[in-house]
């Protein structure tokens, strides 16, 4: 079965300074979908970034990229430049490709706070 | 607009009661997912559906019940068999994993609480 941790369960920065949240996932398929998902206060979940297992580039948004690390099997967010806005929830999640359910696993998530 | 809509926003059961929640999407996704987020933990499947008229449990689907009789609509109803309903309840949409999949779409949850 695949597990997603995030060891962080709260993190602060201050507004534009960089951070970096952490995930690691255990897992034994060869082929599958890492996203990082954002939930405000508003709790509408929303998708910031996500990436794809067999392509070795970090995917990137703007102010939002990725650390992949598949053979560590981690993969964490940075956030530039850090907005007031950024304030929410992050949630990361694994997908597996085989058996084509589109079930997504999810960490326990961080809380990120920006202070202005 | 396209997306989906749960309702209603906050919904207050007594004990020994079941409830349905709505959820509705109009970006004609094949699948459908209900999720449970509880405080200090991530989201949970409870069921999930890949196609009208089919759908398999997830990992908490004792207590709950759901049906897939239109492509739009996924209703889930929390029975009193679930011990402890209290929570919030996320549903979510997307194209079929293997079809130009790109991510998962939620709404905007819907609040249960046990009174």
């Amino acid at each position: 079965a695949q597990t997603v941790t995030q060891s962080q369960p709260e993190m602060s920065v201050q507004e534009a300074e960089t951070v970096t949240l952490s995930c690691t996932y255990d897992t034994s398929e060869s082929n599958y979908y890492l996203f990082w998902y954002k939930q405000p206060p508003s709790r509408q979940m929303i998708l910031v970034i996500r990436q794809e297992a067999y392509k070795q580039q970090n995917a990137t948004e703007n102010r939002f990229s990725v650390n992949f690390q598949k053979a560590a099997k981690s993969f964490s967010l940075k956030i530039s430049d850090s907005q007031l806005g950024d304030t929410a929830m992050y949630f990361c999640a694994f997908m597996k490709v085989a058996g084509n359910t589109g079930k997504l696993i999810f960490g326990q998530g961080t809380t990120l706070q920006v202070k202005p | 607009d396209g997306g989906i809509t749960q309702s209603p926003k906050y919904l207050f059961r007594k004990e020994g009661q079941n409830v349905t929640l709505s959820c509705e999407q109009n970006l004609n996704h094949d699948a459908m997912y209900w999720y449970r987020q509880d405080p200090g933990q991530g989201l949970r499947l409870i069921y999930y559906s890949q196609i009208v008229n089919d759908f398999q449990k997830g990992d908490i689907a004792e207590g709950y019940s759901v049906s897939r009789e239109k492509k739009e609509s996924f209703p889930l109803t929390v029975t009193s068999a679930q011990k402890n309903p209290t929570a919030f309840y996320l549903c979510a949409s997307s194209t079929a994993p293997r079809t130009n999949f790109r991510e998962q779409f939620f709404g905007p949850g819907t609040r249960l609480t046990v009174l």
